[in-house]
């Protein structure tokens, strides 16, 4: 659990600025989004969702972007905080995969800069 | 409060030893799963279960076993089998069926071999 952000691409971010966290999806069938937040020896807590029919929501301080042309989803964290650090993963809900439907993305982790 | 519990946090096992891995959850959900976390990687699934008395095998589920005797309990064995068993386990669990497919995860396991 403390190494699950090991070898991961890393995103450094000054504390205040705004971060984007990009995420490739495999399945264009896939019809629902979800972004996690992991922090060190931690399991994963929910952020925000969106479903396939839909371009763009809004949460608090966090908005989540989809482009279904190419398979594209990122999350953006406005004003950066400390307690924002972070491995951040997607993931996917691909239908006609049964009751094993959902997968995961490797995650990136984020770091913010005092 | 209402969620779902992971114990111990820490677990070694010695070579050819079997150990179990406790998951408890009180939000009446159907739905549990088991993943495994190796630095570096996504999410994989090793066992999931969508109602009582019932379980399935996941993308890795050799060396493991599960059973589900109660709603609210999904313990995972690593047995010797597993010859590479070092890894963060992630207990989950979802209201279940096409609507429920957001994941509740526990705070997870390490497991390390001695």
């Amino acid at each position: 659990g403390e190494n699950v952000g090991l070898h991961l691409p890393t995103l450094s971010v000054q504390e205040g600025d705004n971060s984007i966290i990009n995420c490739a999806y495999s399945n264009s069938a896939s019809d629902y989004f979800i972004w996690y937040k992991q922090e060190s020896g931690k399991g994963p807590q929910f952020i925000i969702d969106i479903r396939s029919n839909m371009d763009k929501r809004q949460g608090q301080r966090v908005t989540v972007l989809l482009n279904k042309t190419v398979k594209h989803l990122s999350l953006q964290i406005a004003a950066t905080q400390p307690g924002d650090s972070a491995v951040y993963f997607c993931a996917e809900f691909r239908p006609y995969y049964g009751n094993n439907r959902l997968a995961f993305g490797k995650g990136n982790q984020v770091v913010v800069i005092p | 409060d209402g969620g779902i519990t992971q114990s111990p946090k820490y677990l070694f096992r010695k070579e050819g030893q079997n150990v179990t891995l406790s998951c408890e959850q009180n939000l009446n959900h159907d739905a549990m799963y088991w993943y495994r976390q190796d630095p570096g990687q996504g999410l994989r699934l090793i066992y999931y279960s969508q109602i009582v008395n019932d379980f399935q095998k996941g993308d890795i589920a050799e060396g493991y076993s599960v059973s589900r005797e109660k709603k609210e309990s999904f313990p995972l064995t690593v047995t010797s089998a597993q010859k590479n068993p070092t890894a963060f386990y992630l207990c989950a669990s979802s209201g279940g069926g096409a609507t429920n497919e957001k994941l509740f995860f526990g705070s997870g396991t390490q497991l390390s071999v001695l």
